[in-house]
């Protein structure tokens, strides 16, 4: 099993640049999650999902979509980038949220918006 | 605002002495979650605790939870270099969503 694989690891893009960061897990978990983390802080959630076709906003959805076509990849679109974007990203997933599973999460993508 | 709050920020200890960190959480949960991370990697899911529990064990993790005062803690024995790291305190609610805190960060001195 790989787990949770996230691409790329490292991204640098100018303002205004849109991207996606790929998420994918071969788990058969239904309960996928982006976070961000910046430097010294804990992760604050950007969106998530409890199934495909299904997603939700989280904390700080603002300047990211997301959409879960099928259960295994949760992607993340940037759609206009902005230097406030620069973070490291994190996807996680479990079997059934709140019901008692822990994450697993991505190695993380590092992002520098300049 | 952040659901989980960790305390305290950082924390210094020797080898082989025991290491306390505390997160205290502001809504009702169904579980509280424990993680670390290792400078520059994913988070790792240390051990779980639901909200009809207080007292859980996982090798030298100990970890407490008293719904009242919305708090929990986290209890690493006989510490070891190899324990440094932050740690995240998380929790679960029925809104579906998980909140992370802004961790401890944890040196280990050999």
């Amino acid at each position: 099993n790989a787990g949770v694989t996230q691409t790329p690891k490292f991204q640098v893009l100018k303002t205004g640049q849109s991207m996606t960061l790929q998420c994918a897990q071969d788990m058969n978990h239904e309960y996928m999650s982006w976070y961000r983390q910046d430097p010294g802080m804990g992760l604050r959630l950007i969106h998530y999902s409890v199934g495909a076709g299904i997603t939700d906003q989280g904390e700080v959805p603002n300047g990211y979509n997301v959409s879960r076509s099928t259960t295994e990849d949760f992607p993340l679109r940037l759609l206009s980038a902005a230097p406030s974007q620069t973070s490291v990203y994190f996807c996680a997933s479990s079997k059934i949220q709140g019901r008692g599973d822990g994450y697993t999460f991505g190695s993380g993508t590092r992002l520098t918006v300049v | 605002s952040q659901q989980g709050e960790e305390d305290p920020q950082a924390l210094s200890i020797q080898e082989g002495e025991n290491a306390t960190m505390n997160c205290s959480y502001k809504t009702s949960i169904n579980n509280l979650q424990w993680y670390r991370q290792n400078s520059g990697r994913g988070l790792v899911h240390l051990i779980l605790i639901r909200s009809n529990e207080r007292e859980k064990h996982s090798g030298r993790l100990r970890v407490t939870l008293d719904t009242s005062k919305k708090s929990s803690s986290l209890l690493i024995t006989a510490s070891r270099a190899a324990d440094t790291a932050s740690y995240f305190c998380a929790t679960d609610t029925n809104a579906g969503k998980s909140t992370f805190g802004d961790g401890t960060t944890l040196t280990v001195k050999p």
